[in-house]
């Protein structure tokens, strides 16, 4: 079955650094990743995906890279800020169990980035 | 304008009683899910409807019972709780039921914390 796991259940950054947060996963099969932040008291909020056949995507301060050699895959936060502050998941997406055409999103057990000022 | 909006925020009920949740989206979108998050953080997937039809129905007590009266809503009845249903339950929505090619964002309620006593 799918495991998604992350590396660090705790990520201490000092304000202005970079954050690097890891996540593996257990199927070689797994085609499309998702990264989401949730800050206290809030639901998940989308930061970015990638399909497998990217092994990098950019967005606004965000990377992801993906490595499927080693089913691996990371964020990285730039010039963290104290905002950055939250639990971040990886999210897998794979067929769900009921249903033809369903699909579900495997959430890993999150990574709180503490960020210092 | 909320997004995704639950009711109620939070939930203190006696073991044995029967409860409720309401999930609306006013984002035009066809699918829904209950998420529940448990005090580890850990994020999982109960249920999921696709214009009222039920798509992913995980391993969850015959006690949980999902309600799409449209496709805007999506309310989550539970009877007879018991202590371990304490937790934080998340809505969510997407614009449709995704997949590999689809686009995946799933968009979350702020989450109902239910404490079971």
């Amino acid at each position: 079955g799918e495991s998604v796991g992350l590396h660090l259940p705790t990520l201490s950054v000092q304000e202005g650094d970079n954050s690097i947060i890891n996540c593996a996963y257990s199927n070689s099969a797994s085609d499309y990743f998702i990264w989401y932040k949730q800050e206290s008291g809030k639901g998940p909020q989308f930061i970015i995906d990638i399909r497998s056949n990217m092994d990098k995507r950019q967005g606004q301060r965000v990377t992801v890279l993906l490595n499927k050699t080693v089913k691996h895959l990371s964020l990285q936060i730039a010039a963290t800020q104290p905002g950055d502050s939250a639990v971040y998941f990886c999210a897998v997406l794979k067929p769900g169990k009921t249903g033809a055409g369903s699909y579900q999103l495997t959430f890993g057990k999150g990574t709180k980035l503490s960020v210092i000022p | 304008d909320t997004a995704v909006s639950q009711t109620p925020k939070y939930l203190v009920t006696q073991m044995g009683n029967d409860k409720s949740i309401k999930c609306e989206q006013n984002l035009g979108h066809d699918t829904m899910y209950w998420y529940k998050q448990d005090s580890k953080k850990f994020l999982k997937i109960m249920f999921s409807y696709n214009n009222k039809e039920l798509i992913i129905n995980e391993t969850v007590p015959n006690r949980f019972s999902p309600k799409s009266p449209d496709k805007a809503h999506l309310n989550l009845h539970i009877n007879s709780l018991e202590l371990g249903d304490s937790a934080v339950y998340f809505c969510a929505s997407s614009q449709d039921r995704g997949g590999y090619s689809s686009y995946n964002e799933q968009f979350f309620g702020p989450g109902t914390r239910l404490t079971v006593l």
